[in-house]
């Protein structure tokens, strides 16, 4: 069956331009996550979806990030005004249910590029 | 930060060694997950070992669990050089999302 899918793969952009990532998860899957990755660097959690509850977005970074999910599929994350600290691979991952005995199944990311 | 740490953060070694890899934590966890990433691509899960566990098996990945040390280890038996990649650990808590550690860049030379 498909995988967690994300678009675009690459994205290149200019300093304070607003940039929007898709992740589509993996069909009947409740939980959503988002995941941003520096070079050689660890996942840092940014912003978990459950079903129909609010979502934690304690990891989101600075109020330039958002994320919106419609029902229990598409998710997007934007970043306005983008800063040269935004580079990074962000990852997106779903899981059957958001018990965290579930294993996370991962997006290959979205490579972000801000010059 | 509460993110866990592994060690080492690099490890080379020739095909059909054994590689360890050692994850310390900081949480209180219900499951630990390991977590393998080729580069350029996402995580795949790899194993997951619960909280009341001490050792599980899955191919030639072995983990253990030590919760009064907080911290876990992963082997590689016999690896391959297709195991070249980076490994991570992550805490399962109460809540849904996990704690991912920096990750081990394992490379396996032919």
């Amino acid at each position: 069956g498909a995988g967690v899918s994300q678009s675009p793969s690459n994205k290149v952009t200019e300093k304070g331009k607003d940039v929007e990532l898709r992740c589509d998860p993996i069909s009947g899957h409740t939980a959503l996550y988002w995941y941003r990755q520096r070079l050689g660097q660890g996942l840092e959690f940014l912003i978990y979806f459950q079903g129909n509850s609010a979502p934690d977005k304690s990891g989101l970074p600075s109020d330039r990030f958002s994320a919106e999910r419609t029902g229990e599929s598409v998710s997007t994350l934007t970043i306005q005004r983008t800063q040269q600290e935004d580079s990074a691979v962000y990852l997106c991952a779903s899981s059957f249910s958001g018990n965290s005995n579930q294993p996370q199944h991962f997006g290959d990311g979205t490579r972000l590029s801000i010059l | 930060s509460q993110q866990g740490e592994e060690d080492p953060q690099a490890l080379s070694i020739q095909e059909g060694e054994n590689a360890t890899m050692n994850c310390s934590y900081k949480t209180s966890i219900n499951n630990l997950q390991w977590y393998r990433q080729n580069s350029g691509r996402g995580l795949v899960h790899l194993i997951l070992i619960r909280s009341n566990e001490r050792e599980k098996h899955s191919g030639r990945l072995r983990v253990t669990l030590d919760t009064s040390k907080k911290s876990s280890s992963l082997l590689i038996t016999a690896s391959r050089a297709a195991d070249t990649a980076s490994y991570f650990c992550a805490e399962g808590g109460s809540q849904g999302n996990l704690i991912f550690g920096k990750g081990t860049k394992l490379s396996v030379k032919p």
